[in-house]
């Protein structure tokens, strides 16, 4: 079975803080995903990692910076927090094209 | 861009029946096509692909795909209680990069499936 791990279920941050959320995928997988999910907007793509090391924008990158020093590990990086970051994050990895969900983090930055 | 609609719902199905999930996609070019089910609070889970015309039959579930008129659809027979949820259709796409390209998915917002005891 494909297991995706996210490192918290739930966060409260502050504004202002730097805000790193891991995702751990153990299949080997080579591309890896953020998303961010809200009521009404559904799923949206932040960034993608395709290799150890490169990574590519989504459609929502703003404010956001992620990195992958390993290939099972896959980071987002909040710099700055700031309230309408305040979210549900869902990290995934992917064997061709069908891709696999962590358990999400729900992020609330106060 | 390449789009993927979904009906918003709520859908309402009395248990035991069959629920329909409708969905249709933009690019004529896609070939790849996943039903997802997310649990209020929960992640999406993979419920069954397709990537031929026609039917595809896993269980209750059945998926449904018409690339001609840019449709694919997810059928529940027997539809229980615990099949309460939101269903996200998502389509494959391909993003190039220098050197390169990704295999990604196209994400649907869902349809909100209610089953009524």
């Amino acid at each position: 079975d494909v297991k995706v791990t996210q490192s918290s279920r739930y966060l409260v941050k502050r504004t202002g803080e730097k805000v790193f959320l891991e995702c751990v995928q153990d299949m080997d997988h080579e591309n890896m995903f953020w998303y961010r999910q809200d009521p009404g907007l559904g799923l949206r793509l932040i960034y993608f990692s395709y290799d150890v090391k490169m990574k590519e924008k989504g459609d929502i990158p703003e404010g956001y910076s992620v990195s992958r020093e390993k290939k099972e590990r896959f980071s987002l990086i909040l710099e700055s927090a700031s309230t309408n970051q305040t979210s549900m994050y869902l990290c995934a990895s992917s064997f061709l094209e069908t891709q696999y969900f962590g358990p999400g983090t729900r992020l609330l930055v106060l | 861009q390449k789009e993927v609609e979904q009906n918003s719902g709520p859908l309402s199905v009395p248990e035991g029946a069959i629920a329909s999930l409708n969905c249709t996609y933009s690019d004529r070019g896609s070939q790849s096509f996943f039903w997802y089910r997310q649990y209020s609070g929960k992640s999406p889970e993979l419920i069954m692909f397709i990537y031929s015309n026609g039917d595809k039959e896993d269980g209750r579930f059945t998926a449904q795909l018409n690339k001609a008129s840019q449709y694919v659809s997810l059928l529940i027979r027997d539809s229980q209680p615990s099949d309460s949820a939101t269903y996200l259709c998502a389509v494959n796409t391909r993003t190039t990069y220098s050197g390169g390209g990704a295999d990604g998915l196209t994400f649907g917002k869902g349809t909100h499936l209610i089953i009524q005891p």
